[in-house]
């Protein structure tokens, strides 16, 4: 099954802001939009936003989250050491009837 | 609190069988859709499994499809994945994630902590 494609890594200053992004197709992303986890060093993932900007409960908002038809966008703001994981973000795929990620982008945060 | 906690990972030889399971607390269990979603060592996540809250529908990667197999017991709060025909790709950290609506697909917004298979001889 097709996943949704990220940049495999970023690298940003302290305090410095990050652009995050996923590209899928019309059957994912530029339909149900996407959702963004971040997972740390041997955690599992956490929702980060969905529906393209939608955070959960507890989730600052330094992190947001776009969409401009089939490639989604997580822009960090105020980049801290704790923000250095990586990013993942996820479709559901209408076509694949399955969910879809992509490969994941490793934020180091220099 | 909500909370899915994993168990039931292991290790087991190549064309063997493992039952995975996956407790629920905290919410109502059979209102939301329930997911498997895999990471081998070192590697992305995969979406493994899905099913709806009355087990009507199931969803499976082609990657494991005719060889696992998803369900869930509602009385129960758990979530299961019998995976039978096992291969050494199929070794990865194994999460279960909760679909965060009705339609399960929005967003997996809730993750246990996952439980290690191994398939090796």
């Amino acid at each position: 099954q097709a996943g949704l494609t990220q940049p495999p890594s970023v690298s940003k200053g302290l305090r410095q802001t990050a652009t995050l992004t996923c590209t899928g197709n019309s059957n994912n992303v530029g339909n149900q939009g996407a959702a963004w986890l971040q997972q740390c060093q041997g955690r599992p993932p956490k929702l980060l936003s969905y529906r393209n900007n939608n955070r959960p409960s507890g989730i600052s908002e330094r992190f947001s989250a776009s969409r401009s038809g089939s490639t989604a966008s997580l822009t960090i703001t105020g980049l801290q050491p704790e923000d250095e994981a990586d990013y993942y973000c996820s479709a559901w795929d209408t076509s694949l009837s399955a969910w879809v990620f992509g490969g994941g982008t490793k934020l180091t945060v220099l | 609190e909500v909370q899915l906690v994993e168990s039931g990972g292991g290790l087991v030889q190549p064309g063997g069988s493992l039952r995975l399971s996956c407790a629920a607390s905290g919410f109502s269990f059979s209102s939301y859709g329930m997911n498997w979603v895999r990471q081998a060592p070192g590697k992305g996540l995969e979406w493994v499994s899905g099913i709806s809250g009355g087990s009507s529908h199931t969803y499976y990667a082609d990657s494991v499809k005719g060889r696992f197999t998803i369900s869930r017991d509602n009385s129960k709060n758990t979530l299961y994945l019998q995976m039978n025909s096992l291969r050494a790709e199929d070794t990865a950290v194994y999460y279960c994630a909760r679909g965060s609506d009705g339609s399960g697909q929005i967003a997996l917004d809730i993750w246990g902590q996952g439980t290690m298979v191994t398939v090796s001889s």
